[in-house]
């Protein structure tokens, strides 16, 4: 049973646009959610992250924004730029309830042509 | 110098084998994680620590033993390795808090023959 699904394996998008990569969970118990980027060989690297009593978390060129009726977080970048391309994964925890893990989905790979 | 290191970087060894991985830290964090990434999943977690002496089983655990020998210093065993242990291996750190941001080494590859 996957509580964290990113549906999307890979996205392609035109250097300068808006790259938009989803994220969905299951567990309703889930109240902080990160993205971490990762490059080939390296491991992952934090992004951005949100917390349920926000539903907008921006940093710079990264936005997550955050739907709780849906069970749905989505990350933006504008605009992308070629050192963005990297696999995206979303992770989730229930720190409210007392939980030290981070639930990963699977992830999404994004390729930003120059 | 990296925050988390983790040695060795690539590995291979044959079935039944018993192998270690070694993640050491310096940005002083008591909680440390071990997680595998097999193509195509997640991360899922194996083991963590919140201090040198509190080890807990993780989703994955089976197969896999752990040691906590100083707060900067974690390792974990296979045993006997077996091909499905063929994996990327992370080790994390974190600081106690409710963001639960983990701080990731670079990864080991490793290949069981």
């Amino acid at each position: 049973d996957q509580q964290v699904k990113q549906n999307s394996p890979s996205l392609s998008v035109q250097e300068g646009r808006i790259s938009i990569l989803n994220c969905d969970y299951t567990n309703s118990m889930f109240d902080y959610f990160l993205w971490y980027k990762k490059y080939p060989a390296e491991g992952p690297t934090f992004l951005i992250s949100i917390s349920s009593i926000k539903d907008k978390n921006e940093d710079g060129r990264f936005t997550v924004f955050l739907n709780k009726s849906a069970k749905h977080l989505s990350l933006h970048i504008v605009p992308s730029q070629p050192g963005d391309s990297a696999v995206y994964f979303c992770a989730a925890t229930a720190s409210g309830a007392g939980s030290y893990q981070l639930t990963f989905g699977k992830g999404t790979k994004l390729s930003v042509i120059p | 110098d990296a925050d988390v290191t983790q040695t060795p970087r690539n590995r291979i060894t044959k079935t039944g084998k018993r192998i270690m991985l070694e993640c050491s830290q310096t940005k002083g964090h008591d909680r440390m994680y071990w997680y595998r990434q097999d193509p195509g999943l997640g991360l899922r977690l194996i083991y963590y620590s919140f201090d040198v002496k509190d080890i807990n089983k993780g989703e994955i655990s089976d197969g896999y033993s752990v040691s906590r020998q100083a707060q900067a210093k974690f390792s974990l065993s296979l045993e006997s390795a077996i091909p499905n242990q063929t994996a990327l291996y992370f080790c994390a750190t974190s600081v106690e808090g409710n963001s639960n941001e983990q701080y990731f080494g670079p990864g080991t590859r490793l290949t069981v023959t």
